[in-house]
C-alpha cells in the first residue's frame, strides 16, 4: 500500500531557529501535499496546499513567511518552520494525494511530528 | 465553502457494545467523499471508512458501518462490538469533487471515545 514517511517523528528547537520537516511519498507519487497542524485534543487544521513544482496556496491566516513548503518532486515535500516560537509548539502532519485515487481513496497520511519549541 | 461537524467532543462505551459517533456536513456541491479516521494517541491516522455521495450502499468495514442519510447530510461512525484498543480520538473528514475542487479534505472537530472493560 501506499506509504508517507515523516521525520523527524518529534522535535525539540530553541525559541528563534528554524525546523525543516520532511514528508517521502515512499512508493507512489504525491502530485500533491498537504499540510495540517493539530493542537493537543483539537481538530487537524489545514495549514496549506502544495503542488510539485508549484508555489503552495495557503490558509486563511498561515503565516506563508513562517511556514515555508517546498515540493520540489513527486515524492518530497518539506515544511520549515522559521524563527520558531514555543506557540508554534504543535502536531505538524502531512498528507499526500497521488494520482492513483484508489490508495486509500486519494489521501495517505505521514505518522506526524511532534514539535516543542523552547 | 465545506463544513463538517461533530457535536461530541467525548463518548464513554462498555467493552463489546456498539457506539454510535455523529458528524454532519455541509456542501453545495453534489459529487463529495466522506471519510472516517482513528488517530490514537500516537498521533498517526488510520483510514476506516469511505463514503462517496453517490453511493447506495452504505459503507462498511469489518465492525465499522457507516451510517450516511444525504437528505439530513449526516454520515455517522457505527462501531459494532467495541474493543478497549477502539480509545482513541475520531475524526470525520469531506471532500469535494465537484467544479470547487481543490483536493482538500477537511476535518471536524473529533470526537474521542473511551471504551470502559
Amino acid at each position: 500500500g501506499a506509504v508517507v514517511s515523516q521525520h523527524p517523528s518529534w522535535v525539540i528547537c530553541k525559541s528563534g531557529t528554524s525546523v525543516k520537516i520532511e514528508c517521502r511519498s515512499l512508493d507512489f507519487q504525491a502530485t500533491t501535499m498537504f499540510w495540517y497542524r493539530q493542537f493537543p485534543k483539537q481538530s487537524l487544521m489545514l495549514m496549506a496546499t502544495s503542488n510539485e513544482g508549484s508555489k503552495a496556496t495557503y490558509e486563511q491566516g498561515v503565516e506563508k513567511d513562517k511556514f515555508l513548503i517546498n515540493h520540489a518532486s513527486l515524492t518530497l515535500s518539506t515544511l520549515t518552520v522559521t524563527s520558531a516560537h514555543p506557540e508554534d509548539s504543535s502536531f505538524y502532519i502531512c498528507s499526500a494525494r497521488g494520482r492513483d485515487r484508489d490508495l486509500n481513496y486519494g489521501y495517505t497520511f505521514g505518522s506526524g511530528t511532534r514539535l516543542t519549541v523552547v | 465553502a465545506q463544513k463538517i461537524t461533530q457535536t461530541q467532543p467525548g463518548m464513554f462505551v462498555q467493552e463489546k457494545e456498539a457506539v454510535t459517533l455523529d458528524c454532519t456536513y455541509d456542501t453545495s456541491d453534489q459529487s463529495y467523499g466522506l471519510f472516517w479516521y482513528k488517530q490514537p494517541s500516537s498521533g498517526e491516522m488510520i483510514f476506516l471508512i469511505y463514503q462517496g455521495s453517490y453511493d447506495e450502499q452504505n459503507a462498511t468495514e469489518g465492525r465499522y458501518s457507516l451510517n450516511f442519510q444525504k437528505a439530513r447530510k449526516s454520515a455517522n461512525l457505527v462501531i459494532s462490538a467495541s474493543q478497549l484498543g477502539d480509545s482513541a480520538m475520531y475524526f470525520c473528514a469531506m471532500t469535494v469533487y465537484g467544479s470547487s475542487n481543490t483536493g482538500k479534505l477537511i476535518f471536524g472537530q473529533g470526537t474521542t471515545l473511551q471504551v470502559k472493560p
